[in-house]
């Protein structure tokens, strides 16, 4: 069964500094893999997808890696803001035995601090 | 663009009542997964769908079930309500199921039970 672990739980740092989300899974049998942002009460936002055949992918101050066989990404953010501030969620699309199910962690809540 | 459109966004029901979620998904794409998320909680699989067919389930009850339309828009049924169900609920929808193509999700239906 897919596990998705996300690590910290919880951060925070101040504002300015570059800081990095990680995320584990057990099965490496995954199509994709995505990181979302979700602020309060509020819905998902795609923030980075990565495919099972690349490394990696970067879109502003944000940079996720993905290492496919050793079952880990990470999300990096840059000079971080107090608008960063969100849970963030990692999330497997997984392969295994035909399944097509997107798995996600338990998140990690980010604050920034001004 | 079209996006992964959910109704309604808000719903309070009493307990042992019957609510009614319904999911747009982005046209042509052809699966539609339905996930639960508590309180503090991430996001957790329910069910899924295929070409109008179930393909996919995860943990849920009994007392809800859902179904795909010929226009491929989905509803989540939920019955006898119970004060644990009070919960985001999140569609996404994604084509050509088992390649890896991004899923998109919704805003969410926010379902209190009272």
């Amino acid at each position: 069964k897919q596990e998705v672990t996300q690590i910290p739980a919880a951060l925070s740092v101040p504002e300015g500094e570059n800081l990095v989300l990680n995320c584990s899974f057990t099965d490496s049998a995954i199509y994709n893999l995505q990181w979302f942002r979700q602020d309060p009460g509020k819905g998902l936002t795609s923030l980075l997808l990565i495919q099972s055949s690349q490394r990696e992918q970067t879109s502003g101050r944000l940079n996720a890696s993905l290492d496919k066989s050793s079952g880990r990404s990470t999300l990096y953010i840059a000079a971080s803001q107090p608008g960063d501030s969100a849970t963030y969620l990692c999330a497997v699309r997984q392969e295994r035995n035909r399944d097509d199910k997107i798995i996600f962690g338990k998140g990690t809540r980010l604050h920034i601090l001004p | 663009a079209a996006g992964v459109i959910q109704s309604p966004r808000h719903l309070i029901k009493e307990k042992r009542e019957t609510a009614t979620l319904k999911c747009y998904p982005i046209p042509r794409h052809d699966t539609v997964y339905w996930y639960q998320q508590g309180p503090g909680q991430d996001p957790q699989f329910l069910i899924s769908f295929y070409e109008k067919m179930q393909s996919d389930k995860g943990s849920i009850p009994d007392r809800f079930s859902a179904q795909q339309f010929s226009d491929y828009h989905s509803e989540l049924n939920m019955s006898s309500l119970e004060l644990g169900d009070s919960a985001l609920y999140f569609c996404a929808s994604s084509m050509l199921r088992g390649s890896g193509t991004e899923a998109f999700f919704g805003q969410g239906t926010r379902l209190t039970v009272v």
